[in-house]
């Protein structure tokens, strides 16, 4: 089966770096997004890989590992607004949106 | 750009009505879009997929005959659920493609909360 895991939950301090990784095994792949979800609203894009390496998008990055089914998102000097749900999501063969279940980042003063 | 817009942003409704959500690409076309539900708490599950001037396709387990999906232009989507009932409540999300078969990043409207009395 086509699988997405990712942390349910991380805290962090405003200021601070977090990384939140997401392993995935799916059927084929055609890239792998990252989106923001705050609570009550809709995802936002933030990023998508299809090739190895890290993107950098400002205070947010992203880097994927095709061999190791392997991506991770980094997000630098933590604002309060961080504060969201981050979803993982890979493109299957079928290009067909697998997400996971989300991470809850939660950020303290 | 790419901005996409849903409307309403929250409905309440009786129990054995109809609810119709349009899903609108506001600065670009829209190939393909998508809806999806998600209860609190819980991933995004979706729904189904539909392509401009053809026949929504549906994931296992979601009634097409209770969730009518009609993409008329490259533009506008709707959803509506017919005969809602109160487990028909949840946040309902649409998303929009350029590319045909959702091969390209998709853009999320705002969504639609349904409350069912």
């Amino acid at each position: 089966g086509q699988n997405i895991d990712q942390p349910t939950e991380m805290t962090a301090t405003e200021g601070a770096i977090v990384q939140i990784n997401c392993t995935y095994q799916t059927s084929g792949f055609n890239g792998l997004f990252w989106y923001q979800q705050h609570a009550g609203e809709a995802p936002t894009f933030l990023s998508y890989n299809v090739l190895d390496g890290l993107e950098e998008k400002g205070r947010f990055s992203s880097f994927l590992s095709r061999s190791k089914g392997y991506s991770y998102l980094l997000l630098k000097e933590l604002q309060m607004k961080d504060s969201a749900s981050y979803l993982c999501a890979v493109m299957d063969s079928n290009y067909q949106l697998i997400w996971g279940a989300g991470t809850k980042l939660i950020i303290k003063p | 750009g790419a901005v996409v817009s849903q409307h309403p942003s929250w409905v309440i409704c009786k129990s054995g009505t109809s609810v119709k959500i349009e899903c609108r690409s506001l600065d670009f076309q829209a190939t393909t879009m998508f809806w999806y539900r998600q209860f609190p708490k819980q991933s995004l599950m979706l729904m189904a997929t539909s392509n401009e001037g053809s026949k929504a396709t549906y994931e296992q387990g979601v009634e097409k005959d209770k969730f009518l999906i009609n993409h008329a232009s490259l533009t506008l989507s709707t959803l509506t659920v017919t005969s809602a009932h109160p487990e028909d409540s949840s946040f309902y999300i649409c998303s929009a493609s350029r590319l045909a078969g959702g091969s390209d990043t998709q853009y999320f409207g705002p969504g639609t909360r349904l409350t069912v009395l």
